[in-house]
């Protein structure tokens, strides 16, 4: 089964920014990439999705090559509440028989 | 507007018993996902339906687990019996989108955590 990638954890520090990258190498073509935020004993919390290009919103950018094949989530001057572990999510496959995949999860760790 | 609803948040079962999950989406969501999360992993997809027909189930291991949607809104996940590697976080998170699709923003319940001995 095909399967998304990314770093296991990453640092950082309160007000730098923070790029977290995601491959997915056999996305389904007309589906979007999603990236998640997760605290402890909790659901995860949609964050950003986008096609292709550049997406931004309140809390982040999303940064798509023309290939698709990889995904870059960008979290500007983070500060201590964003340590969670965050996950990509793509559709993979076929159009006629994509399987929804998230991927393993970078835990993210801001310092003050 | 409330949120995904599971119960219990907890449960303490030895093997080989049975064990039911239960999960009530938001209103209006026609599409609704049962996620195994097995600690330091991300969440795999059990099953998804829509609206209380089956679009998704290959990674259900259905000799013991089970689900159903009846009438299209609350939806229960079963296990029977349960093995040691069934101790799990297991998600339920419903959409307004429908399909084989990640687009579209998918709500989470809590939660329930499955502690199997």
């Amino acid at each position: 089964l095909a399967k998304t990638t990314q770093p296991i954890s990453m640092d950082s520090y309160e007000g730098q920014e923070v790029n977290i990258t995601c491959s997915h190498n056999n996305i389904a073509t007309n589906d979007y990439i999603t990236w998640y935020q997760q605290f402890p004993s909790q659901g995860p919390r949609f964050i950003i999705q986008g096609y292709k290009t550049k997406v931004t919103n309140e809390v982040a950018s999303l940064f798509i090559p023309a290939d698709r094949k990889s995904s870059t989530l960008s979290l500007p001057r983070v500060s201590l509440s964003d340590t969670a572990v965050y996950y990509c999510l793509v559709a993979v496959g076929g159009s006629s028989a994509s399987k929804i995949i998230f991927g393993s999860g970078t835990r993210l760790s801001i310092r003050p | 507007e409330a949120g995904v609803a599971q119960s219990p948040r907890y449960k303490i079962i030895e093997k080989r018993q049975s064990v039911a999950f239960w999960c009530n989406p938001i209103s209006g969501h026609a599409t609704l996902y049962w996620y195994q999360q097995i600690l330091g992993q991300g969440p795999k997809l059990l099953i998804q339906f829509q609206n209380n027909g089956v679009v998704d189930d290959s990674q259900l291991p259905k000799d013991r687990f089970s689900a159903e949607r009846l009438k299209g809104v609350d939806s229960t996940l079963k296990i029977q019996p349960a093995k040691l590697e069934d101790s799990a976080v297991y998600l339920c998170a419903s959409s307004s989108r429908p399909g084989t699709s990640g687009s579209g923003e998918q709500f989470f319940g809590p939660g329930t955590r499955l502690t199997v001995l």
